[in-house]
């Protein structure tokens, strides 16, 4: 069974950082690129970055571009989102989910249960 | 930037009838377009992808059509599990972006 676990949320102060982290089961980590995804409080899904699954290719909204990082560590299956100069914006619970894999593309077909980011003094 | 904009904002329908959600483009996506389903609390599930494909799991009744820039997810007949809000997403440019979101209520 595929499972995405999100952790590394919290309450921030505005400019502060934070990095979040998905430890994913149940798959060939190496294999798939993933995404992040964000939900403010009572609103829509927004796609924030994906990376390629060697980590040789990133992308990202440009709402975050130049401020929020996306890694990972093959070797520990494992997902992360650097967050910094956060804002009161970014208020949201955040979601990895898995996209596609050198077979193809067959939509975000995993998604962790999220994790809550606050920003806020 | 790619807009999705889908419509209507909120549908509401009755079990057993038929809902028809539909999804535009600001500019051509070819087929990368996929239908998310998300209850309250949970997170999203998949539903379709490439437009028209069901992902695994997923019951038959519901549906996905259309290409370019306007797509249409079709529940045949609503179950009272169906009632939740759907996004639609597109990943065929980056940066890919998700629709505003339609909200299914029960009449």
């Amino acid at each position: 069974e595929v499972q995405l676990v999100e952790s590394g949320g919290g309450l921030v102060q505005p400019g502060g950082s934070l990095k979040l982290s998905c430890v994913a089961s149940g798959f060939t980590f190496r294999n798939y690129w993933m995404h992040w995804v964000r939900q403010a409080p009572g609103k829509g899904l927004v796609w924030v970055s994906r990376l390629k699954s060697d980590g040789t290719s990133t992308y990202y909204a440009d709402s975050v571009k130049g401020r929020f990082t996306i890694s990972r560590d093959n070797a520990r299956n494992t997902l992360y989102l650097q967050m910094n100069s956060l804002r009161a914006e970014d208020t949201a619970v955040y979601y990895c989910a898995r996209g596609g894999s050198s077979n193809g593309y067959f939509g975000l077909d995993s998604w962790g249960q999220g994790t809550l980011v606050t920003v806020s003094s | 930037e790619i807009v999705l904009t889908q419509s209507p904002g909120t549908l509401s329908l009755s079990p057993g009838e038929r809902a028809t959600l539909s999804c535009r483009a600001s500019q051509s996506v070819s087929s990368d377009l996929a239908w998310y389903q998300q209850k309250p609390g949970q997170a999203p599930r998949l539903l379709i992808y490439g437009a028209s494909s069901r992902a695994t799991g997923i019951p038959d009744r519901f549906s996905g059509s259309g290409s370019g820039t306007d797509f249409t997810l079709t529940i045949s007949r609503l179950e009272p599990e169906d009632f939740a809000v759907y996004y639609c997403h597109q990943s065929g440019s980056s940066p890919l972006t998700f629709g505003q979101g339609t909200k299914l209520e029960i009449k």
